[in-house]
């Protein structure tokens, strides 16, 4: 059983360019969540997804980022108009079970790191 | 509004020696607090989690933690260190029943350097 998928791990921008990210859970999982560190930082949540659905989209910026996750594929973070500001690592994590909060660890992808130039 | 703190950026332990990263938390209501490492461009790995019972916490590669209500603590804790055990380590806190899933509260992280 694969783990979350993330791809590209490596992702180099120029300021204004669009970054996209993509994120394929663990099979079976159907929730999706959002992580950005910064350096030398904590994880910072930014958007929870479940199919077709965004649930908590509170730690992401209102502006030039946003968030999907369609029935079929895997979930894309986008990043428009990207600034040095957003340079960072991107985490995504997986969990199989819905409704609230009940303690079910997430599983975390190895990551995309953006580098805007 | 929930919170973690990890008091201190660096550990550093002897290999065979006693480890200890600290951890507290703040959240409204009954919590549930995750103990995740992160080795150098890696995401993260899970260790250990509280979620009810006993308060203290067995977790993988040797790893326990204590749960102290009163204290608001989650200590991680390891009897004897291994070198491989240096990594960044993280503490995390979701409240039971939030509404959005498993919403995770991260801590700043603890680097761990442990030397032969």
């Amino acid at each position: 059983n694969a783990g979350v998928m993330q791809n590209p791990r490596h992702l180099v921008r120029r300021r204004g360019q669009e970054a996209r990210l993509r994120c394929s859970p663990m099979k079976g999982h159907s929730h999706v969540y959002w992580y950005r560190q910064l350096p030398e930082e904590g994880l910072k949540f930014m958007v929870y997804l479940q199919k077709e659905n965004i649930i908590d989209e509170s730690g992401m910026p209102k502006e030039r980022f946003s968030a999907e996750f369609p029935k079929e594929g895997p979930s894309i973070l986008r990043i428009q108009q990207v600034v040095r500001g957003d340079s960072a690592a991107y985490f995504c994590a997986s969990s199989p079970y819905p409704g609230q909060g009940n303690g079910r660890e997430q599983f975390f992808g190895p990551g995309t790191r953006l580098t805007v130039l | 509004a929930q919170s973690v703190a990890q008091p201190e950026d660096q550990v550093n332990v002897a290999e065979g020696n006693p480890l200890t990263v600290k951890c507290t938390y703040s959240v409204s209501g009954n919590p549930y607090l995750f103990w995740y490492v992160q080795y150098p461009n890696r995401g993260l790995q899970f260790l250990l989690k509280y979620i009810t019972g006993d308060n203290l916490v067995k977790g993988s590669y040797g790893f326990e933690a204590e749960f102290n209500k009163s204290q608001t603590s989650f200590h991680l804790k390891k009897p004897s260190a291994l070198v491989s055990d240096s990594a960044l380590y993280f503490c995390a806190v979701t409240r039971r029943g939030e509404a959005a899933g498993n919403k995770l509260t991260f801590g700043g992280g603890t680097r761990v350097l442990v030397k032969p």
